[in-house]
This record gives structure tokens, C-alpha cells and sequence, in this order.
């Protein structure tokens, strides 16, 4: 059933200001990462995803820079705008004997200020 | 990019009675498929993977004869909620992806935001 009382963390930006987004993930058997943004009552729209023998790949305003050492995934925006408002999950796909899987992370909901 | 529909957006039904979602895949054939669900302010737990033509794959504590799900065709799952009840209340997504060599983006449909009363 629901967890009561469970949050979304918040970051704030100013609009035009650069935003960062953190996730932590746990699995090493992790071949990619995607970031998602999901909007209120809509499904996840895809951002842009990294293989894992990859750091740094670069989108359009979106930069995700993974670090498998400390297993830590940012999501940077360049020029955040109020379209921008949203929540972000990263996600990681699992790969195992016949299947493969995406399995979201806990999610940050970044609100910018115009 | 490839879409994915979901059916109904949203539905409300009555407490002992079943539900059923749909997902297609508009323009691409999905051999998998992926269903969700989602508390409010909280992350999507994957509940089962659908594979076309077999049994669904659940993950650990989703109760299988509870959520009842079928992939008859390389385009459609569907997930019918059984005996709902008020904590069934969800929104339910459901994604797949495109089985192209190394595509690696799933697509999302739109979600379906079941309120059982």
C-alpha cells in the first residue's frame, strides 16, 4: 500500500540558472542508465541515457555524467527553464540470463523559479 | 520516437470488480513489454515483465493471480487488476521497447490512473 508521509526531494532553480541532479544506484551488474522526466499525471519521457563504459554523454542543454567508482549518475541542465519544472528518475536496466529489465531510482522533483 | 498507448487514461470502478488496462505499441512490434505502478510523490516499482506468447515474469511480493497479465500479440499487454480494492488505487504505467540492435530507449505510455471506491 502507500508509504505516508513519503516526499519527492525538491531542488529550486532560478530559470536560466544551471541544475543538477543526483542519483545513487546499487547494482554493478548495470549496463546503461537513463535519465527520465515525468510531469504530473503523464508517463516518464525519456532525456538521454549512457552505457556504463561510458562517463560523459552530452544532449541537447543535458549533460549525465556517470561515476561507477562511488555508483553515482548526475543529470545537469543547462538554462533551466519553467518546461523544465518536472520530476527526474534515473533509471538503470539490469541485464540477467534471458531478460533485462529498467528499475527506477527514487526520483527529484526540480522546480524552477522564473 | 516510437509510441506506446495506454487504455483507459483513467477509470473508476467499485470494490470486487476487475480492470483492465491496455498497452499498445502504435508503430513498432514489442516482444516485451513492462508494467508499473505508481504511488503518488513516490518512484515506479516495476511490477512484471510481459513477454509475447509466455508467462509474465513478476517481481518479488506482486501477487500474480492478483495482477493478471497477457501479451497475446507483438503489440498488445494487457493488465487486468482482479477483486479490486481501495488500496489497489494506482497509477498504473506500462513501457516497451523497440527491439532494434542496440536500441536501448523504452517507451512510456501515458499512464492509467485506476481509483477504486
Amino acid at each position: 500500500g502507500e508509504s505516508v508521509g513519503l516526499h519527492l526531494p525538491t531542488l529550486s532553480v532560478q530559470e536560466g540558472d544551471n541544475s543538477i541532479i543526483n542519483c545513487a544506484y546499487s547494482n554493478s551488474a548495470s549496463d546503461y542508465f537513463i535519465w527520465y522526466k515525468q510531469e504530473s499525471g503523464k508517463g516518464p519521457q525519456f532525456i538521454i541515457d549512457i552505457r556504463s563504459n561510458m562517463d560523459k554523454r552530452q544532449g541537447q542543454r543535458v549533460t549525465v555524467l556517470l561515476n561507477k567508482t562511488v555508483k553515482h549518475l548526475s543529470l545537469q541542465i543547462a538554462a533551466t527553464q519553467p518546461g523544465d519544472s518536472a520530476v527526474y528518475f534515473c533509471a538503470e536496466n539490469i541485464r540477467g540470463r534471458g531478460y533485462q529489465k529498467v528499475t527506477f531510482g527514487t526520483g527529484t522533483k526540480l522546480q524552477v523559479i522564473p | 520516437g516510437a509510441v506506446v498507448s495506454q487504455h483507459p487514461s483513467w477509470v473508476i470502478c467499485k470494490s470486487g470488480t476487475s480492470v483492465k488496462i491496455e498497452c499498445r505499441s502504435l508503430d513498432f512490434q514489442a516482444t516485451t513489454m513492462f508494467w508499473y505502478r505508481q504511488f503518488p510523490k513516490q518512484s515506479l516499482m516495476l511490477m512484471a515483465t510481459s513477454n509475447e506468447g509466455s508467462k509474465a515474469t513478476y517481481e518479488q511480493g506482486v501477487e500474480k493471480d492478483k495482477f493478471l497479465i497477457n501479451h497475446a500479440s507483438l503489440t498488445l499487454s494487457t493488465l487486468t487488476v482482479t477483486s479490486a480494492h481501495p488500496e489497489d488505487s494506482s497509477f498504473y504505467i506500462c513501457s516497451a521497447r523497440e527491439p532494434i540492435q542496440g536500441g536501448t530507449e523504452a517507451f512510456f505510455g501515458q499512464g492509467t490512473r485506476l481509483t477504486v471506491v
